[in-house]
């Protein structure tokens, strides 16, 4: 069973910090990663996808891969009170469909 | 992105009723659309995944009898949830894909709420 693995937080970060989100998972065979923003009571956007090892970066956004460790992450620079929302890690291998991990809560100090 | 529309945004229905929910891609066409339900503080749970033109594939526990997906052009899948119940008060979401290899984009999700 394809498991997507995230701690659920909330994860609290001043302002201006660099926000760290993680994700494990179980297929190896998994081959595209995405990360979805979802605010309370909205359905999840898609801000970020990466499919090769090493960093990708997009604005104050830079995901991470590494298939070897099973392991993705994102990081938030120049945290801002309106990154506030529960960021969902998923992940697809070939034509299946997403698997999403629970979400971890980010919670941006003014 | 490519934008994904789906209605109603909230509904509130009586037990025992049923309600429709559309979900539309509006500026591409879908070969195949999602459905998902997502509970309160809880991940998003796929129900099924429906392919233009074919029969819904259920996940395991979704009674397909109850859920009804029809997908009957590129740019248009409904859900009809049945004689529902309290219990299935729920956030529901779609979402849709062009090819197997993209992302899918979501829909504004339905607010369920069953009395």
């Amino acid at each position: 069973q394809k498991e997507v693995e995230q701690n659920s937080g909330p994860l609290s970060v001043p302002e201006g910090a660099i926000a760290s989100l993680n994700c494990t998972y179980s297929d190896r065979v998994s081959q595209s990663f995405f990360w979805y923003r979802q605010y309370s009571g909205k359905s999840p956007e898609l801000i970020m996808s990466i499919y090769s090892n090493g960093d990708k970066e997009d604005g104050r956004f830079t995901a991470q891969l590494n298939k070897a460790s099973q392991y993705v992450s994102l990081l938030i620079r120049d945290s801002q009170p309106s990154d506030s929302a529960t960021y969902l890690c998923a992940v697809k291998a070939g034509s299946y469909q997403l698997t999403f991990g629970k979400g971890t809560k980010l919670s941006v100090i003014p | 992105g490519a934008v994904v529309s789906q209605h109603p945004s909230r509904v509130i229905c009586k037990s025992g009723t049923s309600v429709k929910i559309e979900c539309r891609s509006l500026d591409f066409q879908a070969t195949t659309m999602f459905w998902y339900r997502q509970f309160p503080k809880q991940s998003l749970m796929l129900m099924a995944t429906s392919n233009e033109g074919s029969k819904a594939t259920y996940e395991q526990g979704v009674e397909k009898d109850k859920f009804l997906i029809n997908h009957a052009s590129l740019t248009l899948s409904t859900l009809t949830v049945t004689s529902a119940h309290p219990e299935d008060s729920s956030f529901y979401i779609c979402s849709a894909r062009v090819g197997a290899d993209t992302e899918a984009f979501f829909g504004q999700g339905t607010r369920l709420t069953v009395v």
